[in-house]
């Protein structure tokens, strides 16, 4: 595809629902990852995919955060019972490269917003 | 105008000046960085990369210079556009070159 892709754009959940949040990378990079991005902060790394391997979750702030990718193509990144503090910004990005070793490309993000 | 990076998250210039946003870096095994542009309500875009071999980098407008004895990075515009308004990051792959580590970025206004 032209570039990355992410649905829905916009999200708004109330207090103790799931949601779930799509990323379509370009087509043919190996690599994924998803970020959170807070207001007026920089994006913090959740996790990272190597075709359907996910090699890092170390970002994920609790268990309540599971991503998923399973053909190695598309992703998506799970949040249960969501609380006020998970409202973000959710980035994906993807690269043809493996890990940061090449440049990343980003979608426009998911803005979560949790009531 | 000059930006020290995070000491300093908003960088005022004219339209027409040239601006320089710095960036200093904490791995010294890092070999590559890149400059992205968030403009508000969009994704990061990417602007420009180097890699470690390299001191100096070009593209539109834009120059990315790399310090590797004092763990610096600079992107300079040249004569700014309002366009060029928007947040600017720069990414470090971690030690385990992973992933990228973000700076909570430069927030750059271009006054007309």
């Amino acid at each position: 595809g032209a570039g990355v892709s992410q649905s829905p754009r916009y999200k708004v959940a109330k207090r103790g629902q799931d949601v779930a949040l799509r990323c379509d990378p370009i087509s043919g990079h190996v690599s994924l990852f998803w970020y959170q991005q807070a207001l007026g902060q920089g994006p913090e790394f959740l996790t990272y995919f190597q075709n359907e391997a996910q090699l890092d979750k170390s970002g994920l702030p609790s268990d309540r955060f599971f991503a998923e990718r399973p053909e190695g193509s598309v992703s998506t990144l799970k949040i249960q019972r969501t609380q006020q503090e998970d409202s973000a910004v959710y980035l994906c990005a993807s690269s043809r490269g493996q890990g940061a070793t090449d440049t990343q490309y980003f979608g426009p993000g998911t803005r979560l917003t949790v009531l | 105008g000059e930006s020290v990076g995070l000491h300093l998250p908003t960088l005022s210039v004219q339209e027409g000046d040239n601006s320089i946003i710095n960036c200093a870096y904490s791995n010294s095994a890092s070999d590559y960085f890149i400059w992205y542009k968030q403009e508000s309500g969009k994704g990061p875009q990417f602007i420009i990369d180097i890699r470690s071999n390299m001191d100096k980098r070009q593209g539109q407008r834009v120059t990315v210079l790399l310090n590797k004895t004092v763990k610096h990075l600079s992107l300079q515009i040249a004569a700014t556009q309002p366009g060029d308004s928007a947040v600017y990051f720069c990414a470090e792959p971690t030690p385990n070159f992973n992933k990228f580590y973000f700076g909570s970025g430069t927030k750059l206004n271009v006054k007309p």
